[in-house]
């Protein structure tokens, strides 16, 4: 079975703090991406990867980096956290190119800045 | 936004009880998807619809997808609380590849 794992599932940090969320699939899937999911708007894509060494940007990156060190992992980096970000984030990997393309989640990190 | 605002629901219904929920979206796609996200997890897959198949059933899921009218709906037929959660329509928009738009979600409750 697909399998996407996000660590921590919690974390609090200070405004102005660096923050590292990190994601590993085991489903050896080329798409990888990163979402938030906040009361009144869904899930809203952060970053996405088509493989190692890519990195792409979504819908709402400003205030965020990603990182594609490998096939496996793909890590959401929020250099000067704002309390802004706080929220529960996603990271799922992806089976196929293109509009078909079925996403399998992790269980997702709750992240509060304070 | 790729999305109308009816795609922002609550909805409460009684065991038994049939249950329809529905998302329109602003730019062509041939291929709706459907995801159930419950209390704590993340999203999951479970209905993919084609625009060529117009209806797709899954158990006592029913997914339909109008091209014409940009909109898709979710039945349950005689819904059980474990039906209860969030459930999310999603497109990837036309030459956007494997990136994967969703909706607001519709949070049903499903009561003994």
């Amino acid at each position: 079975e697909a399998a996407v794992t996000q660590s921590p599932r919690n974390k609090v940090a200070v405004t102005g703090g660096k923050v590292t969320l990190s994601c590993n699939q085991t489903n050896n899937h080329n798409n990888m991406y990163w979402y938030r999911q906040d009361t009144g708007h869904g899930l809203r894509l952060i970053h996405y990867s088509y493989g190692a060494g890519s990195t792409e940007k979504g819908d709402i990156p400003d205030g965020y980096k990603a990182s594609r060190p490998s096939q496996e992992n793909f890590s959401l980096i929020l250099e000067l956290a704002t309390p802004s970000q706080t929220s529960v984030y996603f990271c799922a990997s992806g089976d196929r190119w293109g509009s078909q393309n079925t996403l399998y989640f992790g269980a997702g990190t709750r992240l509060s800045v304070l | 936004s790729q999305w109308g605002e009816e795609n922002l629901q609550a909805l409460s219904i009684q065991e038994g009880e049939d249950v329809t929920m529905n998302c329109s979206y602003k730019t062509y796609t041939t291929v709706v998807h459907w995801y159930r996200q419950d209390s704590g997890r993340g999203p999951a897959l479970i209905i993919l619809i084609r625009s060529n198949e117009r209806e797709k059933r899954s158990g006592r899921l029913r997914a339909t997808l109008d091209t014409s009218s940009q909109s898709s709906s979710l039945s349950i037929t005689a819904a059980q609380c474990e039906d209860t959660a969030v459930y999310f329509c999603a497109t990837a928009q036309q030459g956007t590849g494997s990136k994967l738009s969703f909706g607001k979600g519709a949070k049903l409750t499903v009561s003994p």
